[in-house]
């Protein structure tokens, strides 16, 4: 398993601001992803961040709003860009393992962000 | 699309009852994946079920995989008040042996009252 922590654990933005949201894991690991999940609503994910190599995103998901770094193995960060209140949602990292097998997913606390 | 439905979306029981949650599913997939979120926080994998499988166990969980009627169910029998959480089906479609990318369903709230 992995151990991930995000920072902020939650926060409250105006509108048109951005905000970044770090992720950081305890161990190396390949493949990060970054999932979105609106008021009582599922998880949708928004993109993999792959270490040297762009994100790939999600059909409605696009780099302007949700930029993503992935600068070495151990961290990311996702910005939530010119925020408006329908982007209040929980944001949700997770690494997953690489190859063949059983690939369950470890996931970050969550940062909570609220829009007003 | 939405890979996975459960049923039903909310499910409130007495400690000590078994709670069953459904999961349907639109495309074959390479194993399904239950997962518990507390209180909007984190998810926490709670058991995997692959294909070929049909039913496992873990501890005071039972998952079955019915993959001829696209669908899978987890029992947790003995329920707690510390059960309380939503929980998720996930699938793993991914048609490449690098990484999986999970599809996630809409959720199962499940409440456990003492």
């Amino acid at each position: 398993s992995a151990v991930i922590s995000q920072k902020p654990s939650r926060d409250i933005c105006q509108r048109g601001t951005s905000l970044t949201i770090q992720c950081q894991v305890d161990s190396q690991v390949t493949m990060m992803f970054w999932y979105r999940q609106q008021p009582g609503q599922s998880l949708t994910l928004i993109a993999t961040a792959n270490q040297g190599s762009e994100a790939t995103y999600e059909s409605g998901f696009v780099i302007d709003k949700f930029p993503i770094s992935r600068p070495n193995l151990t961290f990311s960060t996702l910005t939530v860009s010119n925020m408006s209140p329908e982007d209040s949602s929980i944001y949700l990292c997770s690494v997953g393992r690489q190859g063949r097998g059983d690939r369950e997913q470890y996931f970050g606390p969550g940062t909570r962000l609220t829009v007003t | 699309s939405q890979q996975g439905e459960e049923d039903p979306q909310a499910l409130s029981i007495q400690e000590g009852e078994n709670a069953t949650m459904n999961c349907s599913y639109k495309t074959s997939i390479n194993n399904l994946q239950w997962y518990r979120q507390n209180s909007g926080r984190g998810l926490v994998h709670l058991i995997l079920i692959r294909s070929n499988e049909r039913e496992k166990h873990s501890g005071r969980l039972r998952v079955t995989l019915d993959t001829s009627k696209k669908s899978s169910s987890l029992l947790i029998t003995a329920s707690r008040a510390a059960d309380t959480a939503s929980y998720f089906c996930a699938t793993d479609a991914s048609q490449n042996s690098g990484y999986s990318t999970l599809t996630f369903g809409k959720g199962t709230m499940l409440l456990v009252s003492p």
